[in-house]
């Protein structure tokens, strides 16, 4: 079964520090994967998307995200970081086969806390 | 503007009454999804469904129930047997399975269980 792993639940940047968040999942086959975010009380916004092609994929509000098969990793980086990304930050993995649905599993999210 | 759109924004549930929260979307989607969101647990799937009239459980579908009449909707019931239905539940929807499955969602609806 396919499965996302996101081992920072919490992090806390300086603004105007780089980022990068965690994401590894389990999969068989190439999979979708998604890098979303939610502000408190609110529903969850795409940030980027990888299905194939450049592994360096660039999303909304200047992130970015690096698909890495070799470590089944998709983490998430932002070279300066704002005040107002303070916010829950999930990754996601989909299928690829029909025969899957279109479904995708979630990361448990990491918070991401920004310093003044 | 196209979008997904749920209500009520909160809702307050005595326990052993049922509730229906809405999910309506107008951006064209066969698929549509139910997620349970829990402090510390990410996004846990409830139900989908992949076209009108048709819908599958997702991993924790025990104490809901649904339906789906009209391409547009995707109503959810939260049942008396649903043992801590206290949560934010989020509407998703996206295109068929086949294409590009990013999934949209709405702003959710936060049940609190009094």
């Amino acid at each position: 079964a396919q499965s996302v792993t996101q081992p920072d639940i919490h992090i806390t940047v300086s603004e105007g520090a780089s980022l990068e968040l965690r994401c590894n999942y389990s999969y068989g086959a190439t999979p979708y994967l998604f890098w979303y975010v939610q502000s408190p009380g609110q529903g969850l916004q795409l940030l980027l998307k990888y299905f194939s092609g450049d592994t360096l994929v660039q999303g909304i509000k200047g992130f970015e995200a690096e698909f890495k098969r070799s470590q089944s990793s998709f983490n998430l980086r932002k070279p300066s970081v704002h005040w107002s990304d303070a916010a829950e930050y999930f990754c996601a993995v989909g299928p690829t086969l029909l025969g899957g649905g279109n479904k995708l599993t979630f990361g448990t999210g990491t918070q991401l806390k920004v310093e003044l | 503007d196209g979008g997904i759109t749920q209500s009520p924004k909160y809702l307050f549930r005595k326990e052993g009454q049922n509730v229906t929260l809405s999910c309506e979307q107008n951006l064209n989607h066969d698929a549509m999804y139910w997620y349970r969101q829990d402090p510390g647990q990410g996004l846990r799937l409830i139900y989908y469904s992949q076209i009108v009239n048709d819908f599958q459980k997702g991993d924790i579908a025990e104490g809901y129930s649904v339906s789906r009449e009209k391409k547009e909707s995707f109503p959810l019931t939260v049942t008396s047997a649903q043992k801590n239905p206290t949560a934010f539940y989020l509407c998703a929807s996206s295109t068929p399975v086949g294409l590009y499955n990013e999934q949209f969602f709405g702003p959710g609806t936060r049940l609190t269980v009094l």
